[in-house]
């Protein structure tokens, strides 16, 4: 079984502030892939990032970044100099080999950048 | 343009009444999927297909149906819609899920209400 985790519910903070949004996962597989996605306010599921269980090097991707930690069985995501069209729910996910079928997902956090 | 559609994309109705929501892909993706999400539980996967006439439950089937006839169509039927069906559902697509990097491309959702 998968499982992903994370744990805040809502954050809300003040435009150009930084914010780490937590994803911790849980598997058997030794090889597994996480994703991260973002549901605007319109409903549609926008993908992120994609990074395998080989790969620990953190990503950036202008004001984002991505922390995977095997350690730590994480993998947070950072927005720097935060918008106020980052707001939005962001949701982890992972998809292992062992069930290749599904991608597991984690139940979100709605951030909201004030202005 | 490389797409995943789902119609209709907002839906009322009454409980008993059968319903069908389509869901089509143009990238000839064998990997079909669906989803409902809700509030605090992220997505869950309802059903899922490997390729045409290839279905098989995910994580909460119970009440939904569906078929994969044709390699882009994959809908999802509700015999007899009950109000804890109301929902928001996604439907997603992939290459193939032989290996679990290839990134899901999810439809806009329809937003479900049984009253």
């Amino acid at each position: 079984a998968q499982k992903v985790t994370q744990a805040q519910t809502e954050i809300s903070v003040v435009e150009k502030e930084d914010v780490t949004l937590d994803c911790v996962y849980e598997t058997r597989d030794t090889t597994y892939y996480l994703f991260w996605y973002k549901q605007p306010p319109s409903g549609e599921l926008v993908f992120l990032i994609r990074r395998n269980s080989f790969d620990e090097q953190n990503e950036i991707s202008g004001r984002y970044s991505w922390n995977f930690q095997k350690s730590t069985s994480s993998f947070n995501f950072t927005i720097t100099a935060s918008q106020v069209v980052d707001s939005a729910v962001y949701f982890c996910a992972l998809s292992s080999s062992g069930s290749a079928r599904q991608l597991t997902f984690g139940s979100g956090t709605q951030l909201t950048v004030l202005p | 343009e490389a797409q995943v559609t789902q119609n209709p994309r907002y839906l009322i109705t009454v409980t008993g009444k059968k319903l069908t929501v389509t869901c089509s892909q143009n990238m000839n993706h064998e990997y079909m999927s669906w989803y409902r999400q809700d509030p605090g539980l992220g997505l869950r996967q309802i059903y899922y297909s490997m390729n045409v006439e290839v279905t098989d439950k995910g994580d909460v089937p119970e009440g939904y149906k569906v078929s994969r006839k044709e390699k882009r169509n994959f809908p999802l039927i509700l015999e007899s819609p009950s109000p804890n069906q109301t929902s928001l559902y996604f439907c997603a697509s992939s290459y193939s899920l032989r290996s679990s990097y290839n990134e899901q491309f999810f439809g806009p959702g329809t937003r479900l209400t049984v009253l």
